[in-house]
């Protein structure tokens, strides 16, 4: 019974260079969310998507930032050209479908990216 | 706007001791309220809930009341149990889709 998965677990980057961070949702999950929880705040909503769709992005920064739920395999976020300032635990959720929704949303161990 | 603010860490407790981590919240409406637990490298998992004002959530010891009159969920738990050494987060949601969190409590219980 696997879980939500994360890999890697920890991620070290020099600024300017790429992260990417990748999310296996919970079998038979078609949903997954990402969080960013940076050093003394809470986790902070990202983005939620579904299969080759984006639902809700409203908490993505402009920029640097993206996220993808291919059809086949994992969901992959994306930092370009990173800066220290990008350096957090990053969450990933995911739901099954027809249940989307908070109470629904199981969470993987989360990705520590350091930027140094 | 929404927002969960949580007692600091760390807190550090002997065996059978009684734990009271205070969380307080700012939400317009009716929000749904939560505390999740996060075992050492563990995914967030859910603890409890309540989604209306004087509901009770518990759930393996561990109880929090939806007081809207003083806009808290603080988690009590009577004794605690070395098993129950996590990091603690508070949350709410007042929309289909996004929590807001606290910055979570980290708890350790000491034999």
């Amino acid at each position: 019974n696997a879980g939500v998965m994360q890999n890697p677990r920890h991620l070290v980057r020099r600024r300017g260079q790429e992260a990417r961070l990748r999310c296996s949702p919970m079998k038979g999950h078609s949903h997954v969310y990402w969080y960013r929880q940076l050093p003394e705040e809470g986790l902070k909503f990202m983005v939620y998507l579904q299969k080759e769709n984006i639902i809700d992005e409203s908490g993505m920064p402009k920029e640097r930032f993206s996220a993808e739920f291919p059809k086949e395999g994992p969901s992959i976020l994306r930092i370009q050209q990173v800066v220290r300032g990008d350096s957090a635990a990053y969450f990933c959720a995911s739901s099954p479908p027809g249940l989307a929704g908070v109470e629904t949303q199981y969470f993987g161990p989360g990705t520590r990216l350091l930027v140094l | 706007g929404n927002s969960v603010t949580q007692m600091e860490g760390p807190v550090t407790l002997s065996e059978e001791a009684f734990l009271t981590i205070n969380c307080t919240y700012t939400a317009t409406g009716y929000p749904s309220l939560f505390w999740y637990v996060q075992y050492p490298g563990e995914g967030l998992q859910l603890l409890l809930k309540a989604t209306k004002a004087d509901d009770k959530g518990s759930n393996k010891g561990f109880e929090a009341t939806y007081r809207k009159e003083t806009t808290s969920f603080h988690l009590e738990k009577g004794s605690v149990q070395v098993s129950d050494s996590a990091v603690y987060f508070c949350a709410l949601s007042n929309t289909g889709n996004q929590f807001y969190f606290g910055t979570g409590t980290s708890l350790t219980v000491i034999p």
